[in-house]
């Protein structure tokens, strides 16, 4: 079957980093997003990454690596407004999008 | 400002009763999609069309039919509730389409449906 992890939820404090792990099985690969969900909202498209390596947005950026499955989120100078979740989705061969379950990021003062 | 609206965007109704759950765009894109979101699920997919009177089935298609007449309106309907299909609903909008990788999705505000 197809897979998609990511830890269900972290904590961080405001001003640090944090880094969002997602780990994916998939029937082929043809890109992997990552959404932004504040509660009681839609999701808002973050980052898009089709091949290996980093991809740098303002304080986000998204790492990639197909051999390995794995893809992560990091967040420079955490900021309050930070706190949602954060939805990883994986295209497959057929592309059609599977979805992780999302993690719920705390930030603290 | 918003290129997509769902309506309603909260409703309780009863066990057995048929639901309509609209979808408007304002962007002209050809594909639409309607997902359902729960608590340690991902987003599932519903059904999804990618042109009008063009629909697919998605994962969790059972107990749902969807229509879409013109390209801004894409329906989902209900035809008769159960309390599993309780759940938060999103639709969803594409340009490009499940044959272009960067298949970037602009979500509408979401329905809340209660089925008691």
């Amino acid at each position: 079957g197809q897979n998609i992890d990511q830890p269900t939820e972290m904590t961080a404090t405001e001003g640090a980093i944090v880094q969002i792990n997602c780990t994916y099985q998939t029937s082929g690969f043809n890109g992997l997003f990552w959404y932004q969900q504040h509660a009681g909202e839609a999701p808002t498209f973050l980052s898009y990454n089709v091949l290996d390596g980093l991809e740098e947005k303002g304080r986000f950026s998204s790492f990639l690596s197909r051999s390995k499955g794995y893809s992560y989120l990091l967040l420079k100078e955490l900021q309050m407004k930070d706190s949602a979740s954060y939805l990883c989705a994986v295209m497959d061969s057929n592309y059609q999008l599977i979805w992780g379950a999302g993690t719920k990021l705390i930030i603290k003062p | 400002d918003a290129g997509i609206t769902q309506s309603p965007r909260h409703k309780v109704t009863e066990t057995g009763t048929p639901v309509t759950l609209r979808c408007h765009q304002t962007e002209n894109h050809r594909y639409m999609y309607w997902y359902r979101q729960d608590p340690g699920h991902g987003l599932r997919l519903i059904h999804y069309s990618y042109g009008v009177k063009d629909t697919d089935k998605g994962e969790v298609s059972d107990g749902y039919s969807v229509s879409r007449s013109k390209t801004e309106d894409f329906l989902l309907t209900l035809e008769s509730a159960t309390s599993s299909q309780t759940s938060v609903y999103f639709c969803a909008i594409s340009a490009s389409g499940s044959t272009s990788g960067a298949n970037v999705l602009t979500f509408g505000a979401g329905s809340r449906l209660t089925v008691l």
